[in-house]
């Protein structure tokens, strides 16, 4: 199981926190991505980026404000997204992949609604 | 990147009827491509990954084929919990979705 958790709320500019608590697996098996998938209001979807061996992979598109992180210690990876703006506001989730040929995303969490707004 | 782009937007159909979604790449793919449901306030369910295995769990209406560019999900016997909204995925090169086919009756 995958869960997420974060404030609801963010300030323009600032920084997106958010962290994906994981049970039932561990997150430093090679076998498994761990990453961030968000949705817009109404819209689809958008992969943020991913984790594998503690090695982050992200979009091109956001790569320069994404940064990402592994807590064995507890069994979490984080998502950290800077300079934010009104078009970050979204469902963000997390969610479970395969290793770097496997992609696809097979476990989610339920997804936490993040809204950018001073 | 790589764009996907899903037809038909909406499709209408009865319970018990055949509903064939499509979705096209903008470059090859090979057969890295995944279909997943999404009913409304919940996480997407991944249906079909390889263009064409079954997740666990999936029942065997839902068929995916195709490979490269062209791809469709199949669904023999559209049952009340199929309703809702379905998109691809490519895997190939990076990730991409595609735009969703809201599926109503």
């Amino acid at each position: 199981q995958l869960q997420e958790s974060g404030p609801g709320l963010v300030r323009p500019s600032q920084t997106l926190s958010l962290t994906c608590s994981v049970s039932g697996d561990s997150i430093t098996s090679s076998h498994y991505s761990w990453g961030w998938v968000r949705q817009p209001p109404g819209q689809g979807l958008e992969w943020i980026g991913s984790v594998n061996s503690g090695r982050p992979y992200a979009t091109p598109s956001l790569r320069g404000r994404i940064a990402m992180s592994v807590d064995t210690s507890k069994n979490q990876f984080s998502l950290n997204l800077n300079s934010v703006t009104a078009t970050d506001t979204a469902v963000y989730f997390c969610a479970r992949s395969g290793g770097l040929a496997d992609w696809y995303f097979d476990i989610w969490g339920r997804g936490t609604l993040v809204t950018v707004s001073s | 990147e790589i764009v996907m782009t899903q037809s038909p937007a909406t499709l209408s159909v009865s319970p018990g009827e055949r509903a064939t979604l499509s979705c096209r790449a903008s470059q090859g793919v090979a057969t890295n491509l995944a279909w997943y449901h999404q009913k409304p306030g919940q996480a997407p369910r991944l249906l079909i990954y390889g263009a064409s295995t079954r997740a666990t769990g999936v029942p065997a209406r839902f068929t995916g084929s195709g490979s490269g560019t062209e791809f469709t999900l199949t669904i023999s016997s559209l049952q009340s919990e199929d309703f809702g909204l379905y998109y691809c995925q490519q895997y190939n090169n990076w990730q991409t979705f595609g735009q969703g086919t809201k599926v109503d009756i």
